[in-house]
């Protein structure tokens, strides 16, 4: 079965620093991951996925994720934090087998970045 | 264009009612899947639907859980005999077809039983 580990409950980090929100995962076969964003009382929303290639993936605003196949991996990172950016995080990975393409999501990790 | 919709936003029941939740999916995405996320966790897989039919429902709790999608596009979970353990926000997402594209999540509804 697959699974997605979030270690982290929470990450506090002052504005203009780098922030980095971990993820590992489990799965057979090929990962597909993936890094979901949910403010307070809105939907989540999508930022970047992995699918192959590339080990560094850019998402939206300017988050990018590391895929580290050896450390079954992918951290969320950015270079420089907003206070913007405070909200709940959410990896999730996917396998291909058969016609089964749900998410798992790990618990969330909630981002606090302070001025 | 609409993002996926969902009615309604909020759901109080009584224990033992049966209550019914919508999902209207993004124009063109064939598939659509229903999660649940409870207090302080993520999301957890229900069901999904390919076209009409649905292709995987191995997270449905139980028998009291159904979800019908019946011409493609709008969707109904549907919820017999409610208890308390149901209380938590109901989110539905869409993608386009069935490769590894990302799904997009309405804004859930979010069902109280009392």
């Amino acid at each position: 079965a697959q699974s997605v580990a979030q270690p982290e409950d929470q990450v506090n980090v002052a504005e203009g620093n780098p922030l980095t929100v971990k993820c590992t995962y489990s799965v057979s076969g090929n990962p597909y991951l993936f890094w979901y964003v949910q403010y307070p009382n809105r939907g989540l929303q999508f930022l970047l996925k992995y699918i192959t290639g590339d080990n560094l993936v850019k998402g939206s605003y300017g988050f990018e994720a590391e895929f580290n196949k050896s450390q079954t991996s992918f951290h969320l990172k950015k270079p420089s934090a907003l206070v913007s950016d405070s909200a709940l995080y959410f990896c999730a990975v996917r396998d291909y087998t058969g016609t089964a393409s749900k998410l798992t999501f790990g618990t969330g990790t909630r981002l606090q970045v302070t001025l | 264009g609409a993002g996926v919709s969902q009615t309604p936003s909020n759901k109080v029941t009584e224990k033992g009612k049966y209550v019914e939740l919508r999902c209207d999916p993004i124009s063109g995405h064939t598939a659509l899947y229903w999660y649940r996320q409870s207090l302080g966790q993520g999301p957890e897989f229900l069901i999904y639907f390919q076209g009409t039919g649905a292709a995987d429902d191995s997270g449905l709790p139980n028998d009291r859980f159904f979800a019908v999608r019946p011409e493609g596009s709008v969707s109904t979970l549907k919820i017999q005999r409610t208890e308390r353990g149901d209380s938590a926000v109901y989110l539905c997402a869409s993608s386009l077809g069935q490769g590894v594209n990302e799904q997009f999540f309405g804004p859930g509804t979010r069902l109280t039983v009392l």
